[in-house]
C-alpha cells in the first residue's frame, strides 16, 4: 500500500495554531476510524500523540487534537509552544490483512 | 513502567540475515489485545511498517517485504525477535519496536537501534 500524504513542513508562531493533513484512500483513513499521530523529535523515539482520530493518550496536552474528513485526517496543535517543534507522522489501520500504513511525515518550525 | 529495547547488531554486509531482538518489560504478552510491531526509518525518510505479532501468535508483515521478514516471540522472556534475510545498503535504518494495544496504534516504543548495511 501507498504511503499516506502529508505536506513536508508547516509553521507558525509561539501561541498560534498549525494543521498538519494526512491524505489516504478510501481504503485506508476513509474507510476506518483508526487514524493515529505521532510527534518525534530528532534522534528520539516517535511518541503516541492522537489515536483512534480524536483520542489523546494520558499526559499529552489538550493543545493537540485530532478529526477526520472522508479520506483525510488533520492534526491540529493549538497555543504552538517551541518544543512542539518536531516531525509529525500520521498512520492509518488499512483493512484486516494489513499493517497499517504511515504518513510521509511534516516537519513543524515553531518560528 | 512499561520499556522497551531493541538489541542486535549496529553492521551487518550485504546478503547476510539480521536479527533483532526486543526485550520488554511492564506487560505481558500473552495478554489479550497487546501486539509488538517493528518499523524502521531510513536516516531522513519516514517510518515504515515492517512486522507485528498479536498476543494469539497472529503475524502481519508488509507486503513488500513479506519474503524476506520472519516475527516470532518468547512469552516466557519478554521477547520479540525480527529476523530479515538478503540485507542490502536500502536496508540501512534505525529499527524500532513498538507495543500497543488500539487497532494499528502502538502505545511504547523502544529508543530504536541504527543498522548500517555495508561491506
Amino acid at each position: 500500500q501507498s504511503a499516506l500524504t502529508q505536506p513536508p513542513s508547516a509553521s507558525g508562531s509561539p501561541g498560534q495554531s498549525v494543521t498538519i493533513s494526512c491524505t489516504g484512500t478510501s481504503s485506508d483513513v476513509g474507510g476506518y476510524n483508526y487514524v493515529s499521530w505521532y510527534q518525534q523529535h530528532p534522534g528520539k523515539a516517535p511518541k503516541l500523540m492522537i489515536y483512534e482520530v480524536s483520542k489523546r493518550p494520558s499526559g499529552v496536552p489538550d493543545r493537540f487534537s485530532g478529526s477526520k474528513s472522508g479520506n483525510t485526517a488533520s492534526l491540529t496543535v493549538s497555543g504552538l509552544q517551541a518544543e512542539d517543534e518536531a516531525d509529525y507522522y500520521c498512520s492509518s489501520y488499512a483493512g484486516s490483512n494489513n499493517l497499517g500504513v504511515f504518513g510521509t511525515g511534516t516537519k513543524v518550525t515553531v518560528l | 513502567q512499561i520499556t522497551l529495547k531493541e538489541s542486535g547488531p549496529t553492521l551487518v554486509k550485504p546478503t547476510q540475515t539480521l536479527t533483532l531482538t526486543c526485550t520488554f518489560s511492564g506487560f505481558s504478552l500473552s495478554t489479550s489485545g497487546v501486539g509488538v510491531g517493528w518499523i524502521r526509518q531510513p536516516p531522513g525518510k519516514a517510518l515504515e511498517w515492517l512486522a507485528l505479532i498479536y498476543w494469539d501468535d497472529d503475524k502481519r508483515y508488509s507486503p513488500s517485504l513479506k519474503s524476506r521478514l520472519t516475527i516470532t516471540k518468547d512469552t516466557s522472556k519478554n521477547q520479540v525477535v525480527l529476523t530479515m534475510t538478503n540485507m542490502d545498503p536500502v536496508d540501512t535504518a534505525t529499527y524500532y519496536c513498538a507495543a500497543g494495544w488500539g487497532v494499528a496504534t502502538h502505545d511504547y516504543w523502544g529508543q530504536g537501534t541504527l543498522v548500517t548495511v555495508s561491506s
